[in-house]
């Protein structure tokens, strides 16, 4: 059961525009979310987060926005760079004693074109 | 360079047999994450432990374990492997059990033919 969803498989964005990346989740015990980046033969790399108590976090280029209500969060990536091809993973993940781990969406490739 | 290091980096075996991953984790840190990558598919979480000991389950079949030894380091271990078991295992870390950042390696890719 998937509860972290990303239902664009790809985006191809113009360098210099705007890169919207989507994501929805359906537990609403989720109370932290996160994006992470990964290149080919690499790991996959922290790249932003927010916590349910807020709405917006901006790091840089990078914005991530959480509608609670909607069970939806987004990151937008402004301006886009031909380095910032990569898929992005959009993970939750819910306060618990018994552990911490994130649950993955399946990821959107993102290709950022000259 | 995340300071997480998996061996081997990649692996070829047949159905039926047995398979041991191995991670370290970044200094310092006391918990290790195992995830799996199918063809197609996110990041499904199999296991965690902290310190040690087992912290979380997820996905994990039972013909697959985990342990965290003393050094912290862990293994993963694959037994009676099927096909449907070919697949990118990540290993990752954090300080602590709790809040989101991970540290990954770089995969362990598993074919079994």
């Amino acid at each position: 059961d998937q509860q972290v969803k990303q239902n664009s498989p790809s985006l191809s964005v113009q360098e210099g525009r705007i890169s919207i990346l989507n994501c929805d989740y359906t537990n609403s015990m989720f109370d932290y979310f996160l994006w992470y980046k990964k290149y080919p033969a690499e790991g996959p790399t922290f790249l932003i987060s927010i916590s349910s108590i807020k709405d917006k976090n901006e790091d840089g280029r990078f914005t991530v926005f959480l509608n609670k209500s909607a069970k939806h969060l987004s990151l937008h990536i402004v301006p886009s760079q031909p380095g910032d091809s990569a898929v992005y993973f959009c993970a939750a993940s819910a306060t618990s004693n018994s552990g911490y781990a994130l649950n993955f969406g399946k990821g959107t490739s993102l290709l950022v074109t000259p | 360079d995340s300071g997480v290091t998996q061996t081997p980096k990649h692996l070829i075996t047949a159905t039926g047999q047995r398979v041991t991953l191995r991670c370290s984790p970044r200094s310092g840190d006391l918990s290790v994450y195992w995830y799996q990558q199918s063809l197609d598919q996110g990041l499904q979480f199999l296991i965690q432990y902290y310190n040690g000991e087992e912290r979380a389950k997820g996905n994990i079949l039972e013909r697959f374990s985990a342990q965290q030894f003393p050094d912290l380091h862990s293994e993963l271990n694959l037994s009676s492997l099927e096909l449907g078991d070919s697949a990118l295992y990540f290993c990752a870390s954090s300080v602590s059990g709790a809040t989101g950042e991970l540290f990954f390696g770089e995969g362990s890719r598993l074919t079994v033919l």
